[in-house]
């Protein structure tokens, strides 16, 4: 069966560097998306991608973040300047239609780690 | 606004033990309802769904019935294994927005032999 791959599944970085968070999702999918889950906490919506362009946001999806789909494949979370609070697991997730109804297929996440 | 709420857990149950875990939603549309398990060390995988109301979903003997009157999606197995120990996460998709979805915070289930 298909799945949703990320790379890496762990990444520890300096506090203030900039880190890339990358994802290949399922080929046929059209929509992709970026949750965060903090220790302990509920997975937490960032953003969604379709087209090309950013669909929707959360309030936590600020300027700091970015993502990016630079090929036909893969599709990145860049986050600028990391500060502690960034660091959580981090779940690319896409769906083949926008999802109403419909299932979103989660990779194994990038454990995140800032020092 | 959509929001999802769960019991706390751990949830601690011996072998063959039958599970309830809770889920109650809050929803400005017509939400579609899924369950999610996260074994250690893994990924969300999806459990079941049901997009309308009293609508069954069941996988692998986990059941759980869409109840639009108590706005309720409550998780089910009848006899439990070890191996179901992980963590089970409910989550809706509102119709109004397609987008995202919204997850509650998650119940972490220990079987013990």
């Amino acid at each position: 069966e298909p799945e949703v791959t990320q790379t890496p599944s762990h990444q520890v970085t300096q506090m203030g560097q900039e880190v890339i968070l990358r994802c290949v999702p399922i080929s046929n999918h059209l929509y992709f998306y970026w949750y965060r889950q903090i220790l302990g906490q509920k997975v937490e919506f960032l953003v969604s991608f379709y087209n090309n362009e950013i669909s929707e946001k959360s309030e936590i999806f600020d300027d700091q973040f970015s993502v990016e789909r630079p090929d036909g494949s893969n599709f990145t979370l860049k986050i600028r300047s990391t500060k502690l609070e960034d660091s959580a697991m981090y779940f690319c997730a896409s769906s083949p239609h926008s999802t109403g109804n419909q299932p979103q297929h989660f990779g194994d996440g990038t454990r995140l780690s800032i020092l | 606004g959509n929001s999802v709420t769960q019991m706390e857990g751990p949830v601690t149950l011996s072998e063959e033990a039958f599970l309830t875990i809770n889920c109650t939603y809050t929803a400005t549309g017509y939400p579609s309802l899924f369950w999610y398990v996260q074994y250690p060390g893994e990924g969300l995988q999806l459990l079941l769904k049901a997009t309308k109301a009293d609508d069954k979903g069941s996988n692998k003997g986990f059941e759980a019935t869409y109840r639009k009157e108590t706005t309720s999606f409550h998780l089910e197995k009848g006899s439990v294994q070890v191996s179901d120990s992980a963590v089970y996460f409910c989550a809706l998709s509102d119709q109004n927005n397609f987008n995202k979805f919204y997850f509650g915070s998650g119940t972490k289930l220990n079987v013990k032999p």
